[in-house]
């Protein structure tokens, strides 16, 4: 059961252009993190967000936390070669004092110079 | 400062063969998870410890898997006997715990295929 759907799965688009990855779930999560992963390596963390509304900024990259902390969403302005990869969202739960973590399919993203 | 480091970085056997996979975790960490991920399933959390102790292991798929934490440095995840349908990259992750805001800190996986 996939707790977390993330869409687009795939998207390529030309250098210069915006875009927005989406990440949506019917479950309430403590807070959200976006992650992305470069090929042959691990996802590392980008942001996370944690009150209901919240808007993050990491350059040209803008991340929303949905009001009723179910979803998120992940906007990249003039996109860059350089952006090029796998952005992964997770929903973090808190049990037993772990932080639990329910990743999104992904969303690989191409960005053509 | 060194990260996570898995070993080894890929493996290639023959199914029914004993799989081992290793993981040294970043230092002070007390949380340490398992990860696989794979193109159908995406990345998904198979058992994580807490001060070298399974907290939850409801991710582990089967029997066949199991995974250690002898010591605060060192962990295991084992695969007896294998099956292609294991082929994937399995990540080991650590983290320290304060509030929900810490990251897991991923190492670069183990690309495991099962012939």
């Amino acid at each position: 059961t996939q707790l977390l759907e993330q869409s687009p799965q795939f998207l390529s688009i030309q250098e210069g252009e915006n875009l927005t990855v989406y990440c949506n779930s019917s479950s309430v999560f403590s807070s959200l993190q976006w992650y992305r992963q470069e090929p042959g390596e691990g996802p590392v963390l980008l942001v996370t967000v944690v009150t209901g509304g919240e808007v993050k900024k990491l350059k040209r990259l803008t991340f929303q936390f949905g009001d009723a902390r179910k979803d998120s969403s992940l906007h990249i302005t003039a996109a860059q070669p350089g952006d090029t990869g796998l952005y992964l969202c997770a929903g973090v739960r808190i049990i037993q004092g772990a932080q639990k973590l329910v990743f999104g399919q992904g969303t690989r993203l191409t960005i053509n110079p | 400062d060194a990260g996570v480091i898995q070993s080894p970085r890929h493996e290639v056997t023959e199914m029914g063969q004993e799989v081992t996979l290793r993981c040294k975790p970043i230092s002070g960490h007390d949380y340490l998870f398992w990860y696989r991920q794979t193109m159908m399933r995406g990345l998904e959390l198979l058992i994580y410890f807490n001060n070298n102790v399974p907290i939850d292991d409801s991710g582990m798929p089967e029997d066949r898997f199991s995974a250690k934490m002898p010591n605060a440095s060192f962990s295991t995840l084992k695969i007896q006997p294998s099956e292609p349908r294991d082929s994937a990259v399995y990540f080991c992750a650590s983290s320290v715990y304060r509030d929900s805001n810490q990251p897991q800190h991923f190492g670069d996986g183990t690309r495991l295929s099962i012939l």
